[in-house]
């Protein structure tokens, strides 16, 4: 099956950093990426929908500024958290779609200091 | 907005025993539904996928059924063993971008 990769697979950070992380997709062109997180205890949910070359689509009370998206190419979509403080600890997941299914990254284990 | 519940939000049982966990979404415009494990602190496992087409998948000891007109999907598994235990989501893809919706999540536990 396809194989969608993330980076880093967990990171450790001070508030008030950025921290970026990578999701690709190794076998296929995803012209559509989702990006997730999860919190303790709690199911994903989704924070934004990113299409390569245009801007994402961020859910109901997702702070766009704060979690900046950028999908630059079909294989290669960012999540950049800016500005972290220890509420955005928590678990990340990016989704790529091909055609017809949508595949899942290992995840990104974020902790803010 | 696609809503997705999954019952019993927990399950304990022996080993050996058969078990049925429940899903269902408010929205039956599915593309397809997707049932997953997922361990503590690692992330998902695909386990079985049917498409809205279909009304079940097998395997091995899971089977996943699907009716889509009423908005439920069930997974059994069959002689449940320790190592099953684990949070067990199913999860929808709907409108336009084929957004995934999750559901609550079942933890199972299963005692040797």
């Amino acid at each position: 099956g396809a194989v969608v990769s993330q980076h880093p697979s967990w990171v450790i950070c001070k508030s008030g950093t950025s921290v970026k992380i990578e999701c690709r997709s190794l076998d296929f062109q995803a012209t559509t990426m989702f990006w997730y997180r999860q919190f303790p205890k709690q199911s994903l949910m989704l924070m934004a929908t990113s299409n390569e070359g245009s801007k994402a689509t961020y859910e109901q009370g997702v702070e766009k500024d704060k979690f900046l998206i950028n999908h630059a190419s079909l294989t290669l979509s960012t999540l950049t958290v800016t500005s972290a403080h220890p509420e955005d600890s928590s678990f990340y997941i990016c989704s790529a779609r091909d055609t017809e299914v949508g595949f899942f990254g290992p995840g990104t284990r974020l902790t803010v200091l | 907005k696609q809503e997705v519940t999954q019952i019993p939000a927990a399950l304990s049982v022996p080993e050996g025993e058969n078990l049925v966990l429940n899903c269902s979404f408010t929205d039956s415009a599915i593309y397809n539904l997707q049932w997953f494990r997922q361990d503590p602190g690692k992330g998902l496992t695909s386990l079985l996928l049917i498409q809205s087409s279909q009304r079940e998948q097998t395997s091995g000891r899971l089977n996943a059924s699907l009716d889509k007109s009423s908005g439920r999907s069930t997974l059994y598994i069959a002689a449940s063993q320790p190592g099953d235990s684990a949070t067990y989501l199913c999860a929808v893809p709907s409108g336009g971008y084929q957004k995934v919706t999750f559901g609550t999540g079942t933890k199972l536990q299963v005692i040797p």
